[in-house]
């Protein structure tokens, strides 16, 4: 039973590109969250999806950033024009009832 | 505003020795969840506390939730070099599946022999 799987691993873009982060939960898990985390900081919670559906996304920048949950293929996170403030590590956590969070190994984000 | 605060945010010591990490907050959380994460990986849950006063133990690790339910402790007994790593307290302010967890900023962790 594979746990989440988040890729790519690590991610260099540059300045005003276009960030796509990949998040397959658990199987059979429903609840999808995505949560960035700065250097020496915690996770901060951005966005909260069900299957095809936004539930929260308090989290997220009201500008360039995006999030998806098909309903089939992975939760996707966009991030559009990137700058160096978006450099980070972002992470998947997928759970089946939305209490239990499995966290997948992060994306390394690098914006030159 | 970081309604998390944890403490000490380093602490070293040595194998054998016994340690407390604390979680404080001025909000009442629903839940509250300890993680330990390892350097590159994600987040690894420990327990989760619920009930004001509750304690746990997992292994020689001790939880307690704060009677309040705004604080909560981490005791490890008898450290050892395999417990290094960043330990993160977790809050959750809603109920029911909705709810989103708020991280606190961690205590790095590290044993040595």
């Amino acid at each position: 039973n594979a746990g989440v799987m988040q890729n790519p691993r690590h991610l260099v873009r540059r300045r005003g590109q276009e960030a796509r982060l990949r998040c397959s939960p658990m199987k059979g898990h429903s609840h999808v969250y995505w949560y960035r985390q700065l250097p020496e900081e915690g996770l901060k919670f951005m966005v909260y999806l069900q299957k095809e559906n936004i539930i929260d996304e308090s989290g997220m920048p009201k500008e360039r950033f995006s999030a998806e949950f098909p309903k089939e293929g992975p939760s996707i996170l966009r991030i559009q024009q990137v700058v160096r403030g978006d450099s980070a590590a972002y992470f998947c956590a997928s759970s089946p009832t939305g209490e239990k969070l499995f966290f997948g190994s992060g994306t390394q984000l690098s914006v030159l | 505003t970081q309604l998390l605060e944890q403490s000490p945010q380093f602490l070293s010591i040595q194998e054998g020795e016994n340690l407390t990490v604390y979680c404080n907050s001025s909000s009442v959380f629903s839940s509250l969840q300890w993680y330990r994460q390892e350097p590159g990986e994600g987040p690894v849950l420990l327990v989760t506390v619920v009930t004001g006063g509750e304690v746990k133990k997992l292994k020689r690790l001790t939880f307690q939730f704060g009677d309040a339910r705004k604080d909560s402790s981490l005791h490890i007994t008898a450290a050892q070099p395999g417990d290094t790593g960043l330990y993160l307290c977790a809050g959750a302010l809603g109920t029911g599946t909705a709810s989103k967890l708020t991280f606190g900023t961690g205590t790095r962790l590290q044993v040595t022999l």
